[in-house]
């Protein structure tokens, strides 16, 4: 199975703060990488597919980059609704595997 | 608008089994695989399989093979997730999700079934 590790796994910033998150894969995935939020309580949400491309609606604010093992969220101007926690997913491969999470919270 | 309904929480002793389900709504239900996620409490997601509900096909991921079974139910477009001999390890919140594209695009998502197994 392909392992996925994020880091760091919680961060405290905040509003307008620029924030980036790293996923790392096992192996080599391509770009077949999303990253997910998830509010408490809530289903996730897919920001990115294909490790860089918008989900159709999510603001611009969010980006996202990477190929092959090393891949990276950054959350520009950080607003009020974007504290959450992170998972990237990897989908080249079954079993899929997500990251552990990163906690985003308010300083 | 294109939804995905779950059934409601369950409370299940260890060894049992657990059948949850996932009513689509708004789309043709077998043009889009089903793929089943689930959450510890206070843990991360983590990814059971699909089913096809066209075909019938599963894949599940080889941690729960043979202990999940996915079904489907094309006339009331619903699909099902049958657990069995649960463990308290199993204690989750259960999601579905729709997936479809080339890159695997997870929504709508169902709004998650807690499933807790207690003696």
């Amino acid at each position: 199975d392909i392992q996925m590790t994020q880091s760091p796994s919680s961060l405290s910033a905040s509003v307008g703060d620029r924030v980036t998150i790293t996923c790392r894969a096992s192996q080599g995935i391509r770009n077949d990488l999303g990253w997910f939020q998830q509010r408490p309580g809530k289903a996730p949400k897919r920001l990115i597919y294909a490790a860089s491309s918008l989900q159709s609606g999510v603001p611009s604010r969010f980006s996202g980059s990477g190929s092959g093992t090393e891949f990276t969220l950054t959350i520009s101007n950080l607003q009020p609704e974007d504290f959450a926690t992170y998972y990237c997913l990897q989908y080249l491969n079954y079993p899929f595997t997500f990251g552990p999470g990163t906690k985003v919270d308010i300083k | 608008q294109v939804q995905l309904v779950q059934s409601g929480a369950e409370v299940k002793k260890p060894g049992a089994s657990v059948k949850v389900s996932c009513k689509a709504s708004e789309y043709t239900f077998i043009g889009y695989y089903i793929h089943w996620v689930r959450q510890a409490p206070g843990q991360g997601l983590e990814w059971m399989g699909w089913i096809n509900p066209n075909s019938g096909g599963t894949n599940y991921a080889q941690k729960f093979q043979g202990r999940v079974t996915m079904t489907r139910d094309t006339s009331i477009s619903t699909i099902y997730l049958e657990l069995s001999r649960l463990r308290s390890d199993d204690t989750a919140v259960y999601y579905c999700a729709r997936v479809g594209g080339i890159y695997y695009h997870f929504d709508p998502w169902g709004q998650g079934t807690l499933v807790t197994v207690s003696s």
